[in-house]
């Protein structure tokens, strides 16, 4: 099976950067996504790693390194918008399943 | 473009009772997806289904069923539900193997008493 493993809860200052976390076990996977997700919404696609590196995307960045099991998602310039849920997810392979495997998800708390 | 639309939003159901919960997509995505969402739990895949006609079961299938007649409708079904059903019930598509993300419906909240 897979298991992604992330921070509850991380506070941040706004204008500030911060970085979430997400280590992962898994067998095999296509690539490590991003999502975020605000009170009461729905999750919203942020990024997708399937390569060792960084990807950028405006004020967000994400990174994934295989060999070290590891991820992270970088934002920069917080803005109080930015106060929301982030999973990182698995795109898993072989089993004969498909499918996102979530974490749990870290609650992102922006501070004035 | 809507995406993908849920319907209903809300919904109160007595233990033992029937529903199906619709999911519609517009944008002629190949795989869709049941997920649903518990506090603390996040996201965990029910079922999916890579084509039309096609079903098959996600991490907790029990309790559930699914149908996939028509390529833009994915159909979630509770043949007797039960208070550990309550959650919120997410629907997702998606091109391809997860390059581009999947794109989320905004969810029923259900409760089953």
């Amino acid at each position: 099976g897979q298991s992604l493993e992330q921070p509850s809860e991380v506070t941040a200052v706004e204008g500030a950067i911060v970085q979430i976390n997400c280590t992962y076990q898994t067998s095999g996977f296509y690539g490590l996504s991003w999502y975020q997700q605000h009170d009461g919404g729905a999750p919203t696609f942020l990024s997708y790693n399937a390569l060792d590196g960084l990807e950028e995307t405006g004020r967000f960045s994400s990174f994934l390194s295989r060999s070290d099991s590891y991820g992270y998602l970088l934002l920069q310039e917080l803005q109080m918008k930015d106060s929301a849920s982030y999973f990182c997810a698995l795109r898993y392979s072989g089993g004969g399943a498909d499918g996102l495997t979530f974490g749990k998800g870290t609650h992102l708390i922006i501070q004035p | 473009n809507a995406g993908v639309t849920q319907t209903p939003k809300f919904r109160v159901l007595k233990t033992g009772q029937s529903m199906t919960l619709l999911c519609a997509q517009d944008m002629n995505h190949e795989y869709m997806y049941w997920y649903r969402q518990d506090p603390g739990m996040g996201l965990r895949l029910i079922h999916y289904s890579v084509g039309e006609g096609t079903t098959a079961k996600g991490e907790v299938p029990d309790g559930y069923n699914v149908s996939r007649l028509k390529k833009q409708n994915f159909l979630l079904g509770l043949e007797s539900a039960a208070p550990s059903q309550t959650s919120v019930y997410f629907c997702a598509s998606s091109y391809s193997t997860g390059v581009d993300g999947y794109t989320f419906g905004s969810g029923t909240r259900l409760t089953v008493v």
